[in-house]
Formats: structure tokens, sequence, C-alpha cells
């Protein structure tokens, strides 16, 4: 089936430095991306929705301006978590929309866990 | 709207018992569905899923769910657990082309 990396796995990083988090479809062309959160021992929240090309879409509460997201090709997007802090330590997932023909399956990546100290 | 309610928070089983973990949904659309497991310090792996057809479902390492449109239930079942089982299980509604829903997860512990 379809494979969704993503790049880290796990990052280590200072308070106040920016991360940057890849999500790539290997074999197949995503114009969809949606970006998860997942806080320890609970579900998974989504926090936007990357569209190739254009804007992404961000869920109530998400602050735009401290994770951006880039959808520059579609293959890659891209979860920048600026001036990180402590509580953005998390777990966070990227899915993948493939669509052939009227058919569509959405991949989930395999998580890239940050923690901030 | 949609929402998903995983009944049970922590369920756990002898080895070699049968295992339910219950899920239920509410959509005002049409959703397919989905049951995942995460083992600790991983990412998803999906058991099995939903689309349309035969409401009963057949997934990886032996689990299987019902879908009941009636009930808006999608329980997944396994009449024999191992010890690998133990691990998080996330039951999930996706309203096509749209984004993944999820319950707040089922901790499954299999006792030996």
């Amino acid at each position: 089936g379809a494979v969704v990396s993503q790049h880290p796995s796990r990052v280590i990083c200072k308070s106040g430095t920016s991360v940057k988090i890849e999500c790539r479809s290997l074999d197949f062309q995503a114009t969809t991306m949606f970006w998860y959160r997942q806080f320890p021992k609970k579900s998974l929240m989504l926090m936007a929705t990357s569209n190739e090309g254009s804007k992404a879409t961000y869920e109530q509460g998400v602050e735009k301006d401290k994770f951006l997201i880039n959808h520059a090709s579609l293959t890659l997007s891209t979860l920048t978590v600026t001036s990180a802090h402590p509580e953005d330590s998390s777990f966070y997932i990227c899915s993948a929309r493939e669509r052939m023909g009227p058919q569509e399956t959405q991949y989930f990546g395999p998580g890239t866990r940050l923690l901030v100290l | 709207a949609q929402s998903v309610t995983q009944l049970d928070s922590q369920v756990p089983v002898f080895e070699e018992a049968p295992v339910e973990l219950r899920c239920n949904y509410s959509s005002s659309v049409s959703v397919y569905l989905f049951w995942y497991v995460q083992y600790p310090n991983q990412g998803l792996q999906l058991l099995l899923k939903y689309l349309s057809g035969s409401t009963l479902v057949k997934g990886i390492n032996g689990f299987e769910a019902e879908f009941n449109k009636s009930q808006t239930s999608f329980h997944l079942r396994k009449p024999s657990v191992h010890i690998s089982d133990t691990a998080e299980y996330f039951c999930a509604v996706n309203p096509p082309g749209n984004q993944f829903y999820f319950g707040t997860g089922t901790s499954l512990t299999v006792i030996p």
C-alpha cells in the first residue's frame, strides 16, 4: 500500500527554537494532507488541513502563527513549530489523502515525537 | 457533526480469552469506519476498515469488527488474545474527503 513518511521521527530541542517536521507521500500525490497532535495517553486531534498550493485551514484554538504549515508540492507538507515551548511537546502525526478516480484513501505517517526542554 | 465514543478506557483481559472493544459513533453524513492500534512510542497501524458491503470486517492479527448501522456501533473483537496485543486501540470515523475523527482510545492489557 501507499506509504507516508515523517522526518524526523524524534526531535529534542531547546525552548525558543523552531522545529520543522516533514510529511511525505512516497508513491502517490496528495493534494490534501492533515496534521494531528496527540497528547500523552490521549486521542489524536486535528490541528490543520494542508492543501497543496494554498493556505492551510486551521482548527479552532490552533495558533496559525505558531504552527506554520507549508504544502509546497504534491508529495510534501511541512509543519514548523515556531519558538517552541515545553507545552508544545507532543506526538505529531500527519496523514495524506490519495485519490484514484472516485476512490480515496488516507494514509497515516509514523509520527514525530517532539520534546522541548 | 461527527463524534466517536469508546466506552471503555481500559480493558484488562487474560491471555487466550476473548475480548471486545466497544465503539459507538454519531454522524450526520455517511462515514467510513476504522480501527487503529498504537504500540508504545509508535504511530498508528491500521487494523481494519469498513467502507461498504459486508458488515463483518476481518482485519490483521485475528481481529474483526461488525458494523451495526441501527446501533451506530463498530465493535472490535478477537476470540483469543495474546500478550503482544497489549496496546492502545483507537476507533475512528472518516466522512469521505474529510478529516478523521478519533475516539479517546481503549488501553488493552493482556494478562499472562
